[in-house]
């Protein structure tokens, strides 16, 4: 089975700009996660996906932004880039019982100048 | 809210050697699994163990075993004869059963395991 795909792999952006990114999920898995990691912050949860709805939201503004697909592939968006945006963004996703861990995929850095 | 705490930033253990990561929660949820992740430097996050709040064993994996108190909200990690390839961050996780959707980590420790 494939493992939780995310694309690009690396990303330049400049402050103000806006970025997407994307992340395909072990196939039959529902659900899907995002989470920014920055040596300062640490791993925090940014939303959770399951069947194309939100389930739930980490305290992050409101320019980050998701959503995910029919085919359970989801993106996450991050309007009018900052400096502190910068950070490896991690998608993991997982099978529905309760017991079920997270699969991460490789993660996204995302530099912001 | 949920917390986990890891309290060693970082830790060196000698190569062959057994070393343990703390781990301690807060959660006022009867029903919560906790898991634990390795991450090397290459930047993905690799699970390793799981520990639901009603399993009277302690769960083992391995060269990994986890130290669950319940009482005292700890889920320590243990890893046995450590291996050069150990060293990397690993994190401690919650998913209360109140909150499914919801997995929260600890700042993690880092391991250096010495030849």
């Amino acid at each position: 089975k494939a493992g939780v795909t995310q694309t690009p792999r690396y990303l330049i952006k400049t402050r103000g700009q806006q970025v997407t990114l994307s992340c395909s999920p072990i196939s039959g898995h529902r659900s899907v996660s995002w989470y920014q990691q920055t040596p300062g912050q640490g791993l925090q949860f940014l939303f959770e996906y399951f069947s194309e709805t939100q389930r739930n939201k980490g305290n992050f503004p409101g320019r980050f932004s998701g959503r995910q697909f029919s085919n359970s592939r989801s993106e996450m968006n991050v309007s009018t880039l900052e400096l502190g945006d910068s950070a490896l963004y991690l998608c993991a996703s997982r099978a529905g019982w309760e017991a079920s861990p997270l699969h991460f995929g490789n993660g996204t850095r995302l530099t912001v100048t | 809210a949920q917390k986990i705490t890891q309290t060693q930033p970082g830790m060196f253990v000698q190569e062959k050697e057994a070393v343990t990561l703390d781990c301690t929660y807060d959660t006022s949820d009867q029903s919560y699994g906790l898991f634990w992740y390795k991450q090397p430097s290459s930047g993905e996050m690799i699970f390793l163990i799981y520990q639901g709040s009603y399993d009277e064993q302690n769960a083992t994996e391995g060269r990994y075993s986890l130290n669950f108190q319940k009482a005292r909200k700890s889920a320590n990690l243990v890893i046995s004869a450590s291996q050069l390839g150990d060293s990397a961050m690993y994190f401690c996780a919650m998913r209360e059963a109140q909150n499914n959707n919801d997995m929260r980590f600890g700042a993690g420790t880092r391991l250096t395991v010495k030849p």
